[in-house]
């Protein structure tokens, strides 16, 4: 059975900072990783999919990187903002088109 | 380009009640997936539609059922709910046959008292 942590569980920063959180999987047979978005109480946004040939996908300010094989992935944020305090999720696809989520890291960044 | 729509936004039920549920997917996705996220927690994967069938289930009681329509639009059916129903119900759409990319919708928060 697939299990998802993330690390920190929780995070706060002042504006400015470049950070990483920390996604770690259990199985390395997935199909893809997918970082999501989600402020509080709405749906999720997807930020960057990494399929699993692929080592990182960048989009903006954030970079993703892949390592299947240790399975772990980390997203990268650059310059944070405080539009970016939200709480991150990772989640990993094994197959058939379920993902399996971590619990999420909840970011604050402070002016 | 519409995202994944979901109704209603929010709802208060009674413990026993039958609640419903609605998504309709991204234009030009076909597979509806639908969620469950508690307070705190990362969304429990709860089903998946696809060709109007039930391909993938979760760990999740018969009380949760679904249907998928020929639109591609899905309901998600919950009976003789209890307080631990309680959550975020999220519903996300993918194409089959493509990188199995998610788009989720914005949720349905339900309040069982």
């Amino acid at each position: 059975k697939q299990e998802v942590t993330q690390i920190p569980a929780a995070l706060s920063v002042p504006e400015g900072e470049n950070l990483v959180l920390n996604c770690s999987f259990t199985d390395s047979a997935i199909y893809n990783l997918q970082w999501f978005r989600q402020d509080p109480g709405k749906g999720l946004t997807s930020l960057l999919l990494i399929q699993s040939s692929q080592r990182e996908q960048t989009s903006g300010r954030l970079n993703a990187s892949l390592d299947k094989s240790s399975g772990r992935s980390t997203l990268y944020i650059a310059a944070s903002q405080p539009g970016d305090s939200a709480t991150y999720l990772c989640a990993v696809n094994s197959g058939y088109s379920t993902l399996t989520f971590g619990k999420g890291t909840m970011l604050l960044v402070s002016p | 380009d519409a995202g994944v729509t979901q109704s209603p936004t929010h709802l208060i039920k009674t413990r026993g009640q039958q609640v419903t549920l609605r998504c309709s997917p991204k234009s030009g996705h076909d597979t509806v997936s639908w969620y469950q996220q508690a307070l705190g927690q990362g969304p429990q994967f709860i089903f998946q539609y696809y060709e109007e069938e039930e391909r993938q289930r979760g760990n999740f009681p018969d009380r949760f059922s679904g249907h998928q329509f020929p639109n591609y639009s899905s309901e998600l059916n919950v009976n003789a709910l209890l307080l631990g129903d309680s959550a975020l119900y999220l519903c996300a759409s993918s194409f089959w046959q493509g990188d199995w990319g998610y788009t989720f919708g914005s949720g349905t928060r339900l309040t069982v008292v």
